[in-house]
C-alpha cells in the first residue's frame, strides 16, 4: 500500500463547476496535510495546508480532513480553466519533516 | 522576500559525469529540503536540513549523492558518476521552523533543476 493514495485521473470538469479532489494516507499519526498545484512543466505551488478535523476554506477552495478515516479532500468551486493542473497530496507524518507526496490528480476544467 | 532560488534550471550531462545544483532558500528559512520528481510521479524525499544540520536522508540517497548546507544559507546537492536513472527534476524547498500553526511547517519550492543524463 503506497503512504499517501490518489487518483490519478484525469479528471475532466466543465467550467464553472465543482471539482472534487481525494487522497487517502496510511500513517494514522500524520500531522499536517497539504494541496500543492503544479502546472505542467513547473514546480509545485502550495494552495491549502490543513492540520485539524472538518473543512478549512480559502476563496474558491476548500480543504477537508478526516483523520479517523485517514482522508483528505480538496474541493474547488467555480472551476476555471486556468485552474488544469496537477493536485498534489502531501502529508507530513513528523512535524518539521518530509513531505510524503501522493502521485498527483491531473484535472482539466473544459471552457 | 524572493522565493527559492535554484541553480541552474536546466543540466544535460553525459554518463558518469559529476553534477552540482545549488538552490538558496527564503531568506530566515532554517529548514531545507531536497527532493526528485520523475514524469507522472509526485516528488519524493531526498534529504533535508535544519540549519546546517543534515537531519534525514533518504534511503533513495545513494552514495553517489551527497548534500551539504555548509553555512546553513544556501545548499549543494553532487550526484557523482551519474547514470542515465538520474534524469529527474530535483526541488529544492525551504521552510521556516515554525508556521501559523504548533504543527506547521509548510514548504515553498524552488523552480527546479532538469538533468538529463545522456
Amino acid at each position: 500500500q503506497k503512504e499517501v493514495e490518489q487518483n490519478s485521473g484525469p479528471l475532466s470538469v466543465p467550467e464553472g463547476a465543482i471539482a472534487s479532489l481525494n487522497c487517502t494516507y496510511s500513517d494514522r499519526v500524520s500531522q499536517s496535510f497539504f494541496w500543492y498545484r503544479q502546472y505542467s512543466g513547473k514546480s509545485p505551488e502550495l494552495i491549502m495546508s490543513i492540520y485539524s478535523n472538518g473543512d478549512k476554506e480559502d476563496g474558491r477552495f476548500t480543504a477537508q480532513l478526516n483523520k479517523a478515516s485517514q482522508y483528505v479532500s480538496l474541493l474547488i468551486r467555480d472551476s476555471q480553466p486556468s485552474d488544469s493542473a496537477t493536485y498534489l497530496c502531501a502529508v507530513n507524518s513528523r512535524v518539521g519533516g518530509k513531505l510524503i507526496f501522493g502521485q498527483g490528480t491531473e484535472l482539466s476544467v473544459k471552457p | 522576500d524572493t522565493g527559492v532560488s535554484q541553480d541552474p534550471r536546466h543540466k544535460i550531462t553525459k554518463r558518469g559525469q559529476n553534477v552540482t545544483f545549488r538552490c538558496d532558500p527564503i531568506s530566515e528559512h532554517n529548514r531545507l529540503y531536497w527532493y526528485r520528481q520523475t514524469l507522472g510521479q509526485g516528488p519524493e524525499f531526498l534529504t533535508y536540513f535544519q540549519n546546517e544540520a543534515q537531519l534525514e536522508k533518504s534511503r533513495l540517497l545513494s552514495d553517489r549523492f551527497s548534500a551539504e548546507r555548509p553555512k546553513g544559507s544556501f545548499s549543494t546537492l553532487e550526484i557523482q558518476r551519474t547514470e542515465q536513472g538520474d534524469s529527474a527534476m530535483y526541488l529544492c524547498a525551504s521552510s521556516p521552523d515554525r508556521g501559523p500553526s504548533l504543527y506547521s511547517y509548510e514548504q515553498y519550492f524552488g523552480p527546479g533543476t532538469r538533468l538529463t543524463v545522456t
